[in-house]
């Protein structure tokens, strides 16, 4: 069964430190997501994008978050200058339509610390 | 922002039986509403969803009972096994892009 990749799985970073956070969706998804659940807390939607751009983004995708599909097959974010509050799982997901009938496809996470 | 509340964080059913997890939503706006399944370590998979259209949605051992009056939706899983124990989400979702989840419900079957 087709999967979503993420890369690192674990990731522990100095507070200001910029990370990116890797993930290969599945082939002939369009649409692409991130979200974050922070330790205890839900699973929250930070931006979806289509079409080599932003299509929505949530009040915590702040100016210190970015997006980019740099070839036809990654999606990365990015955040420049980490916060202790960003620590977090941040799971990508992709979805072949923007129709919710079967749902998307979730990514196992990775794991960011920030210290 | 409670828009999309689970208000059971456990339930524990035995094997065989019936298991009801309930989700409650505040935003008329919604349109769809999908159940995931997670287990640690992994992301959240995808189970079942119901467009506001339906009121029932029925996959093999899942059901998903939408209520838009009572703004309520329920997933059923008959017969649960202990391979169902996992943490459930309900999630909703506006103009078909963005889920808005809950809190989940770790669901735990006995043998």
């Amino acid at each position: 069964e087709p999967e979503v990749t993420q890369t690192p799985s674990h990731q522990v970073t100095q507070m200001g430190q910029e990370v990116i956070l890797r993930c290969v969706p599945i082939s002939n998804h369009l649409y692409f997501y991130w979200y974050r659940q922070i330790l205890g807390q839900k699973v929250e939607f930070l931006v979806s994008f289509y079409n080599n751009e932003i299509s929505e983004k949530s009040e915590i995708f702040d100016d210190q978050f970015s997006v980019e599909r740099p070839d036809g097959s990654n999606f990365t974010l990015k955040i420049r200058s980490t916060k202790l509050e960003d620590s977090a799982m941040y799971f990508c997901a992709s979805s072949v339509s923007s129709g919710q009938l079967y749902g998307y496809t979730f990514g196992s996470g990775t794991r960011l610390t920030v210290v | 922002d409670q828009q999309v509340k689970q208000n059971s964080p456990s339930l524990s059913v035995q094997e065989g039986r019936i298991s009801i997890l309930n989700c409650d939503y505040t935003n008329s706006m919604f349109d769809y509403f999908l159940w995931y399944k997670k287990y640690p370590a992994e992301g959240p998979t995808f189970l079942i969803s119901i467009s506001s259209i339906k009121d029932k949605n029925e996959d093999g051992r899942f059901t998903v009972f939408l209520n838009k009056s009572a703004k309520h939706l329920s997933l059923h899983i008959v017969p649960s096994q202990p391979g169902d124990s996992a943490v459930y989400f309900c999630a909703a979702s506006p103009r078909a892009q963005k889920l808005v989840f809950g809190q989940g419900t770790r669901l735990t079957i006995n043998p």
